[in-house]
């Protein structure tokens, strides 16, 4: 079935240092590419999507491009802030029959920034 | 406007016990999910409604689990002999469409 990996963490970083978070999938179809974040305590945002090949989701300084050919989503970003320590999740939307859809997840990389 | 909003925020019963996780989407979202995310995991999809419906229930882990949405808004994910197991942090998600979905602050259930 479709599923999503990521690199694992923690990923420690000073402040302004530059961010690369990968995210590789495996999908059936062509699906739809998110990535989330959950700052503490608080619950899942979408951070930018993608939606086809070839694509560049960008928001708050992030980005990460829909790459088909090595199935890759990396989020990167260029110079980090302690207010982006968080947890990112790279995820996948079954775009199978019912096109539901419904996300599949990777198991989530923090990101801790250092002053 | 508001968003998705869940109730309880903790829950704590005892093996055996049944329990009731109640979402209120964001108005009118028809879509709804539900996942659950372990500790140091990703979410894992449960259930998607579109309207009253259960569309896809095919990430239930087995038949102690059932959720429900009867009038197409609220729904409430249902639990029936809890097992220690099932202690997690349960999600819930709407969408105007299929596209972009908006989660709640989740529930966080402890099966002691």
């Amino acid at each position: 079935g479709d599923s999503v990996t990521q690199m694992e963490g923690p990923v420690t970083l000073s402040e302004e240092a530059f961010l690369t978070i990968n995210c590789t999938y495996t999908a059936t179809g062509y699906p739809s590419l998110f990535w989330y974040v959950q700052y503490p305590g608080e619950g899942l945002q979408l951070l930018l999507k993608a939606t086809k090949a070839d694509d560049k989701g960008s928001n708050k300084g992030f980005e990460a491009t829909y790459r088909k050919e090595t199935t890759s989503f990396h989020l990167e970003k260029g110079s980090v802030q302690v207010s982006d320590s968080a947890v990112y999740f790279c995820a996948l939307s079954d775009d199978g029959s019912g096109n539901t859809g419904k996300l599949i997840f990777g198991q989530g990389t923090t990101l801790q920034v250092k002053p | 406007g508001a968003g998705v909003s869940q109730t309880p925020s903790n829950k704590v019963t005892e093996k055996g016990k049944y329990v009731e996780l109640r979402c209120d989407p964001i108005s009118g979202h028809t879509a709804l999910y539900w996942y659950r995310q372990s500790l140091g995991q990703g979410p894992e999809f449960l259930i998607y409604f579109q309207g009253t419906g259960a569309a896809d229930d095919s990430g239930l882990p087995n038949d102690r689990f059932f959720a429900v949405r009867p009038e197409g808004s609220v729904s409430t994910l249902k639990i029936q002999r809890t097992e220690r197991g099932d202690s997690a942090v349960y999600l819930c998600a709407s969408s105007p469409d299929t596209n972009e979905q908006f989660f709640g602050p989740g529930t966080r259930l402890t099966v002691l």
